[in-house]
């Protein structure tokens, strides 16, 4: 099974309000990496948060993790339609050999 | 400065066939990575390599195999291809290896008919 789950799998909002998005996984990290995948296309790297830090912030994107309980989430403020777009999470597990695992992502349609 | 490189965009072959697709990292990025992402699903991690060695690799069978070029760039093969590998294959890059952000290339769509 996947290592990154994110929750809710799709998510519709209008512009202006917050989405919020969560990921959670299995085993102990070294990190954890949202990603934004618009179309189908290469995924483009958002904000990385190690294992020692509980909350970062990029712009409009604020990430908490919570290594106790295994899960971390995504919040975009203010959204747009622009921001429409499937959002993953990547883990770097601990134990040396990196193997990233990414969730199957949440779908984020926003509408104007 | 260039981001990272997919050839081809599109590839259309029939089953038993073999796909070549390549990729070149960023300048000055070492690790080249290999995603698989069929229709609807998550990616599913193919293949790693960093300084020309394959690092680790994914729960696929041994028909995908791939290289890294002394450049850095990288080549995935996928031999006796089947319908359901059918997918988009993305390539990342890493400046250094394992764990570090992931720079992705647009991605080549194979499609096996």
């Amino acid at each position: 099974s996947q290592q990154g789950e994110e929750d809710p799998q799709a998510l519709s909002i209008q512009e202006g309000e917050n989405a919020t998005m969560n990921c959670s996984y299995k085993t102990s990290i070294n990190n954890l990496q949202w990603y934004r995948q618009n179309s189908g296309r290469g995924l483009v790297h958002l904000i990385l948060i190690r294992s020692n830090e509980r909350e970062k912030h990029s712009g409009r994107l604020r990430v908490t993790l919570d290594t106790s309980k295994k899960s971390s989430s995504l919040l975009i403020t203010a959204s747009r339609a622009a921001d429409t777009a499937s959002y993953f999470c990547a883990t770097d597990p601990t134990g040396g050999s990196y193997i990233p695992t990414f969730g199957r992502g949440t779908s984020l349609i926003v509408h104007p | 400065e260039a981001g990272v490189t997919q050839s081809p965009t599109h590839l259309i072959k029939t089953r038993g066939q073999q796909a070549t697709l390549r990729c070149s990292p960023i300048s000055g990025h070492t690790s080249v990575y290999w995603y698989q992402q069929a229709l609807g699903l998550g990616l599913q991690f193919l293949l790693w390599y960093d300084e020309g060695e394959e690092r680790n690799r994914g729960n696929f069978p041994p028909r995908f195999s791939g290289r890294q070029f002394p450049n850095y760039s990288s080549e995935l093969n996928v031999n006796a291809l089947e319908l359901e590998d059918s997918a988009l294959y993305l390539c990342a890059s890493s400046y250094a290896s394992g764990g570090n952000e992931q720079f992705f290339g647009p991605g080549t769509r194979l499609t096996v008919l």
